[in-house]
């Protein structure tokens, strides 16, 4: 089937600008998460969906992220007032609910802000 | 909260030979641990992973090592091709739906 897809696959954004950024998970995948990697690094943890619940956002590094998934299947991390620091590829994965904790990664949107 | 060390940061090695790559954890709560491997501008693929109910796992070329004691665990892949080329991490976490940890990644080639 489909794996996880994520739009735009590249974005440039002026400092200062907003971006949202999209991800859409395998099919029936209870469990979304986003991650944020820097150049040359692993993939940092931001933050995690069960359903439409966000129930973790503590790896979310100020309060210009914001995420959400209002129907329990896509989500959306928008970032405010995007400053250079923010430039990194974000990776969206998702998994079944339960013990079994298999997570597939999307293709990741590359963020520059210039 | 959790901790995940990794190395080496670059291997290389010969066709045919083995890669060896060792991570260290230090959340004695932490239960799956996955290894992913990403090529330069693709997503990470999920290559094999083991839970701590068992000591070693093996999926052809591949296999993984854990130790609880120590918390560490290893990935070993054999016979290595030059298509193993690509960035591994190590990762971690409790399990049942919590994020991943990651290590900070090993460079392997596989040269000819």
């Amino acid at each position: 089937g489909a794996g996880v897809s994520q739009s735009p696959r590249y974005k440039v954004a002026k400092r200062g600008q907003d971006v949202a950024l999209r991800c859409d998970p395998i099919s029936g995948h209870v469990s979304l998460f986003w991650y944020q990697q820097a150049l040359g690094q692993g993939p940092e943890f931001l933050t995690y969906f069960q359903n439409e619940a966000q129930l973790d956002k503590s790896g979310l590094p100020s309060d210009r992220f914001f995420a959400e998934r209002p129907e329990g299947s896509v989500s959306t991390l928008k970032i405010q007032r995007t400053q250079q620091e923010d430039s990194a590829v974000y990776l969206c994965a998702s998994s079944l609910a339960g013990p079994a904790n298999e997570q597939y990664f999307g293709p990741g949107t590359r963020l520059t802000v210039t | 909260g959790e901790n995940v060390e990794q190395h080496p940061s670059t291997l290389s090695v010969q066709e045919g030979d083995s890669a060896v790559i060792k991570c260290t954890y230090s959340d004695s709560a932490s239960n799956y641990f996955p290894w992913y491997k990403q090529e330069l501008g693709k997503r990470p693929q999920l290559i094999i992973d083991i839970r701590s109910n068992v000591g070693e796992k093996k999926d052809q070329r591949i296999a993984v090592t854990l130790n609880k004691t120590a918390k560490h665990f290893s990935l070993h892949i054999t016979e290595t091709q030059p298509e193993d080329s690509a960035v591994y991490f190590c990762a971690a976490s409790t399990g049942g739906g919590n994020k991943l940890t990651f290590g900070t990644g090993t460079q392997l080639k596989v040269e000819l």
